[in-house]
């Protein structure tokens, strides 16, 4: 049971302009929500978080956005570089803690 | 400062065998968790480990089981082995895990194939 869920499977942008990696989740008891990027061959790195008091979290160039209401959150990436690419997994935790439930993935590609 | 360190890092097993993983968490840290990824599921959660203490399990057969050393490193065990359990296995420490702050800090992985 997907708990977390990441509908659009690859993204393609141009280099300079705006990503937004959409996320939805279906457990209201998640309280903090986390991105994490993957290059191949590597682990997934932590990029960003929010927690589920805030509506929105920044850092340089990434964008959380929280709406509670509608059980969604989504990375803006600002502007977006060929570095970038990547695969972008959104995760939640709730209060018994202890486990991260990832989305599937999202495979975003900024080309020049 | 030395990241998470998994070994071996990839491996080739047959079904029925069985397979033992290994994790170095970042020194310090005290929860170490492990999750598997499929094309197929993504990342899912396997169990998680605070001082010797298995504190959450995921949704795996019995299976799969794991263990952690006072010392903080974690081993994963995957017995009688079935092609569906071809994955890259993810290690991943934390300083209190992921009821804190979230923030994991991932190993490369192990890639298992199981023919």
């Amino acid at each position: 049971d997907q708990q977390v869920k990441q509908n659009s499977p690859s993204l393609s942008v141009q280099e300079g302009r705006i990503s937004i990696l959409n996320c939805d989740y279906t457990n209201s008891m998640f309280d903090y929500f986390l991105w994490y990027k993957k290059y191949p061959a590597e682990g997934p790195t932590f990029l960003i978080s929010i927690s589920s008091i805030k509506d929105k979290n920044e850092d340089g160039r990434f964008t959380v956005f929280l709406n509670k209401s509608a059980k969604h959150l989504s990375l803006h990436i600002v502007p977006s570089q060929p570095g970038d690419s990547a695969v972008y997994f959104c995760a939640a935790s709730g209060p018994s803690g202890y486990a991260l439930n990832f989305g599937k993935g999202t495979s975003l590609l900024v080309t020049p | 400062k030395a990241g998470v360190t998994q070994t071996p890092r990839y491996l080739i097993k047959t079904r029925g065998q069985q397979v033992t993983l290994s994790c170095s968490p970042i020194s310090g840290h005290r929860s170490v968790s492990w999750y598997q990824q499929t094309p197929g599921q993504g990342l899912q959660f396997l169990f998680e480990y605070f001082s010797e203490t298995q504190r959450n399990k995921g949704n795996f057969p019995g299976r799969f089981s794991g263990r952690q050393f006072s010392n903080s490193r974690s081993e994963m065990n995957v017995s009688t082995l079935e092609l569906g359990d071809s994955a890259l296995y993810l290690c991943a420490s934390s300083f209190y895990g992921t009821g804190e702050t979230g923030e994991l800090f991932f190993g490369e992985g192990s890639r298992l194939t199981v023919l």
